[in-house]
């Protein structure tokens, strides 16, 4: 059964640092999210991502993150001055069609980055 | 705006007890729709179920059950014959689509643990 596969599965840097998580989306989805959940909160929904530009995007997505599809296959969250509150796990999700915006978002494992 | 209220925080059953997670959801859309995911202890975000807000109908799968009613803005879920393995987070989700596109907003998350 295909599914989503990020990478790594965890990273520590320090802050200051630019970090990239790497996503590999269900092949033949074409909406891909990141969502992040810090240790014992909720999902939290950071970016939408069609069509190789942003859909929507949350008020935590703010100057320091990016996100990018380099190729046909990876989707990328950057961020670009890690601070220690970015420290959480990092969620990719895809789903198919836009006719249905409500189709079932599939997740990956997740990254869990460490921001020292 | 959307909210999602998961409003117990843990539960902690005896193997073989049923077991229900509450959900309660606000939103100003006609159309949305509901999911619950299952995050285990290692971390992934398991899709569970998804329910559009013009079926009404209660749906059963083995031993999962999930009570949606508009009336009370709720899509509660049942665990009959609770397991071990069922041990996880459980949280609940909206999407509106109509007004904030696809985005997913979570509850809080409920801690079920299920002793042997």
């Amino acid at each position: 059964e295909p599914e989503v596969t990020q990478t790594p599965s965890h990273q520590v840097t320090q802050m200051g640092q630019e970090v990239i998580l790497r996503c590999v989306p269900i092949s033949n989805h074409l909406y891909f999210y990141w969502y992040r959940q810090i240790l014992g909160q909720k999902v939290e929904f950071l970016v939408s991502f069609y069509n190789n530009e942003i859909s929507e995007k949350s008020e935590i997505f703010d100057d320091q993150f990016s996100v990018e599809r380099p190729d046909g296959s990876n989707f990328t969250l950057k961020i670009r001055s890690t601070k220690l509150e970015d420290s959480a796990m990092y969620f990719c999700a895809s789903r198919t069609a836009w006719d249905s915006p409500w189709e079932t978002q599939y997740f990956g494992p997740g990254t869990r980055l460490l921001v020292l | 705006a959307q909210k999602v209220t998961q409003a117990q925080t843990e539960i902690s059953v005896v193997e073989k007890e049923d077991v229900t997670l509450d959900c309660v959801y606000e939103t100003r859309d006609t159309t949305y729709y509901l999911f619950w995911y299952k995050q285990p202890p290692s971390g992934e975000l398991v899709f569970l179920i998804r329910r559009n807000s013009f079926d009404e109908q209660n749906e059963i799968s083995g031993r999962y059950s999930w009570n949606f009613q508009k009336s009370t803005s709720s899509f509660n879920f049942t665990i009959t014959a609770s397991q071990v393995v069922d041990s996880a987070v459980y949280f609940c989700a909206l999407s509106e689509g109509e007004t904030s596109g696809s985005r997913l907003t979570f509850g809080e998350g409920t801690q079920l643990t299920v002793n042997p």
